[in-house]
């Protein structure tokens, strides 16, 4: 079945400093989605991308989903500690099963 | 709303054991699905519902079973613990809305297969 690969597995980053996690998959994706999971707890919904180029804001946070709709990314501009946690992109199939990434762990140094 | 809710929220199993890990929601969501987590990894679809009386099997199915009864209700039976097992265990649901699928997780159960 369709898969999506995600690097870095680790991020470390001075506060301040921007941070940038990938999602690739070998196939045309319907859809990508994106979630923090904070230590400890549980996934949380940040966004969904269905449109081939499309960028989203939120804050600090950029989406984005590629032309050919088979890669996606996460940007987060001058990280804050509260943006520690783990990031996962994953997609959404008809029955809204996911099927997600390994995600990217982040810690940000103070 | 109190969102999704899991039952309990950590448990300990002796090999052979079975327990029936639950879920429940209170948004009327059709949608609810089963994951496990293992430690540095994502998470792995065991069952998922479109919709009481519904259910089909996700990528690792192999010793769980679900049932969908009601639309609130989507409790994981472990039939026999293994302790490949241990792991975190999440609930979620969703609903579609101005074409995004917005996913509801729930705290997550915690279980050691001993």
């Amino acid at each position: 079945g369709q898969q999506v690969m995600q690097i870095p597995q680790y991020q470390h980053v001075q506060e301040g400093e921007d941070f940038t996690t990938y999602c690739n998959s070998s196939t045309t994706l319907s859809n990508i989605q994106w979630y923090k999971q904070r230590p400890g707890g549980h996934p949380v919904f940040l966004i969904q991308l269905v449109k081939s180029g499309e960028v989203k804001k939120q804050k600090r946070l950029t989406f984005q989903f590629g032309e050919a709709k088979k890669n996606s990314s996460l940007h987060i501009t001058a990280t804050q500690t509260t943006d520690v946690g783990t990031y996962f992109c994953a997609f959404s199939g008809s029955a809204r099963q996911l099927t997600f990434g390994s995600g990217t762990q982040l810690t940000v140094l103070p | 709303n109190a969102g999704v809710t899991q039952t309990p929220k950590f448990q300990v199993l002796k090999t052979g054991q079975s327990m029936t890990l639950q879920c429940a929601q209170d948004m009327n969501h059709e949608y609810m699905s089963w994951y496990r987590q293992d430690p540095g990894m994502g998470l792995r679809l065991i069952h998922y519902s479109v919709g009481a009386g519904i259910t089909d099997q996700g990528e690792v199915p192999n010793g769980y079973n679900v049932s969908r009864s009601t639309t609130e209700d989507f409790p994981l039976r472990l039939l026999s613990a293994a302790p490949s097992q241990t792991s975190v265990y999440f609930c979620a649901s969703s609903y579609s809305s101005g074409g995004t699928d917005t996913q509801y997780f729930g705290p997550g159960t915690r279980l050691t297969v001993l």
